[in-house]
């Protein structure tokens, strides 16, 4: 069946650093991934999407490599600050609408 | 971007009552929307997939009867959880896609905290 793995402890680290975050699939050939940020009580919000030919994407302070040989995405967040401490999720999607499947997200928290 | 209201954000029921949870795409028309649930600290379980016009696809293990889901229109997607019980206490959270652009990006709701006493 399929997987989408990302570790579930959270990831604590200094303002400034970057930080990285996993996202580890498989049984399962995706045509896109995405990366979603969740605050506490509050729906997901889209961050970034690579398709399954592109090796990397990047906005402003965040970059996302995708490795289908590896089943596996990264995503950076350079120059972190305390604000973009919430929970990250990664996304699997195949085509164009069609239903997402979400990892069980990593709580990234950035100490000042 | 697109996006997504969903009402109420909290609602607090006694036990055996029924709640309804709305789901509106603002500025775009979403065909299909998504339902899910989510626990804490846990990753989002897709309930449902509504259907506008047509009947909802419920994902396995999941009572229709007790989750009752209609797609009205093409900006409105209702959840009605029937005969609350305290363990159906969660976040509930909707999805639409929009077909403009890639087609592929997920719009959120801002979630739906039920709890049942």
């Amino acid at each position: 069946s399929q997987k989408i793995e990302q570790n579930s402890e959270a990831l604590n680290i200094q303002e400034g650093k970057t930080a990285t975050l996993t996202c580890n699939y498989t049984n399962y050939s995706p045509a896109y991934l995405q990366w979603y940020r969740q605050d506490p009580g509050r729906g997901p919000v889209f961050l970034l999407l690579i398709r399954e030919n592109e090796k990397e994407k990047r906005k402003e302070r965040l970059k996302v490599t995708f490795d289908t040989t590896l089943k596996q995405s990264l995503f950076h967040i350079t120059a972190s600050q305390p604000a973009d401490s919430a929970t990250y999720l990664c996304a699997l999607g195949r085509g164009a609408g069609n239903m997402l499947t979400f990892g069980g997200g990593t709580r990234l928290m950035v100490k000042p | 971007g697109a996006v997504v209201s969903q009402h109420p954000s909290r609602v607090i029921c006694k036990s055996g009552t029924s709640v309804k949870i709305e789901c509106r795409s603002l500025d775009f028309q979403a065909t299909t929307m998504f339902w899910y649930r989510q626990f804490p600290k846990k990753s989002l379980m897709l309930m449902a997939t509504s259907n506008e016009g047509s009947k909802a696809t419920y994902e396995q293990g999941v009572e229709k009867d007790k989750f009752l889901i209609n797609h009205a229109s093409l900006t409105l997607s209702t959840l009605t959880v029937t005969s609350a019980h305290p363990e159906d206490s969660s976040f509930y959270i909707c999805s639409a896609y929009t077909r403009q652009g890639s087609g592929t990006e997920a719009f959120f709701g801002q979630g739906t905290r039920l709890t049942v006493v």
